[in-house]
């Protein structure tokens, strides 16, 4: 069964760091893209960023650039989403999706997501 | 970047009726990379329709995309209780964009 599953919900304080994760299995990891995407409390999608874990080939949106950093352990199938300094604003549920395969698969819809990871920063 | 609005913002309906839900782009869509997700509460988004028309693996035909350019429609045939839930549009074909979401609640 291909499947993202990623780690749990997070309670952190603001100006603290984490990093959360996503592990695929079912499909060779390496040769789809995965994309990471944020929905606030109530809230719509946001897109963050994608990788390639072929060759941590990176993209982020405007929006999110410089404010969290995306990378891959090929070795163990994960993808990670991580924050050097939280701000109560990052309190948000984070999915990873599988997007296209290879070269031209930036251009495709995430066709598998990960079950979602709470991420609450509070004082 | 290409903004994507969705409308109407809430659509309420009975379970057997026709939904028709719309998606515009600020921009020219290239070669109709446009997605539509459903997303249930307390749930992960779930992949309906890419390229704009084509159904995802195990979707109901009652689902039907289509459109080109700056235009594009989500048709429910007729609603079951199960479909329910908010649709997100999205673009990937110049980097990614999500619309802001279409709520069908139950009239």
């Amino acid at each position: 069964e291909v499947q993202l599953v990623q780690s749990g919900a997070e309670v952190k304080k603001p100006g603290e760091s984490l990093k959360i994760s996503c592990k695929g299995s079912g499909y060779s990891f390496t040769s789809y893209w995965i994309g990471w995407v944020r929905q606030m409390p109530g809230k719509g999608l946001e897109w963050m960023g994608i990788i390639y874990p072929g060759d941590s080939d990176t993209r982020y949106s405007p929006s999110f650039q410089g404010q969290v950093t995306i990378s891959a352990d090929k070795s163990i199938s994960t993808a990670y989403l991580q924050w050097s300094s939280l701000k109560a604003s990052d309190t948000a549920m984070y999915y990873c999706a599988r997007g296209g395969y290879g070269d031209y698969g930036l251009h495709d819809a995430f066709d598998i997501w990960g079950q979602g990871t709470m991420v609450t920063v509070s004082s | 970047e290409i903004v994507l609005t969705q409308s109407p913002g809430t659509l309420s309906l009975s379970p057997g009726e026709r939904a028709t839900l719309s998606c515009r782009a600020s921009q020219s869509v290239s070669s109709s990379y446009l997605a539509w997700y459903q997303q249930k509460p307390g749930q992960a988004p779930r992949l309906l329709i890419y390229g704009a028309s084509s159904r995802a693996t195990g979707i109901p035909d009652r689902f039907s995309g289509s459109g080109s350019g700056t235009d594009f429609t989500l048709t429910i045939s007729r609603l079951e209780p199960e479909d329910f839930a908010v649709y997100y549009c999205q673009q990937y074909g110049s980097s990614l964009t999500f619309g802001p979401g279409t709520k069908v609640d139950i009239k």
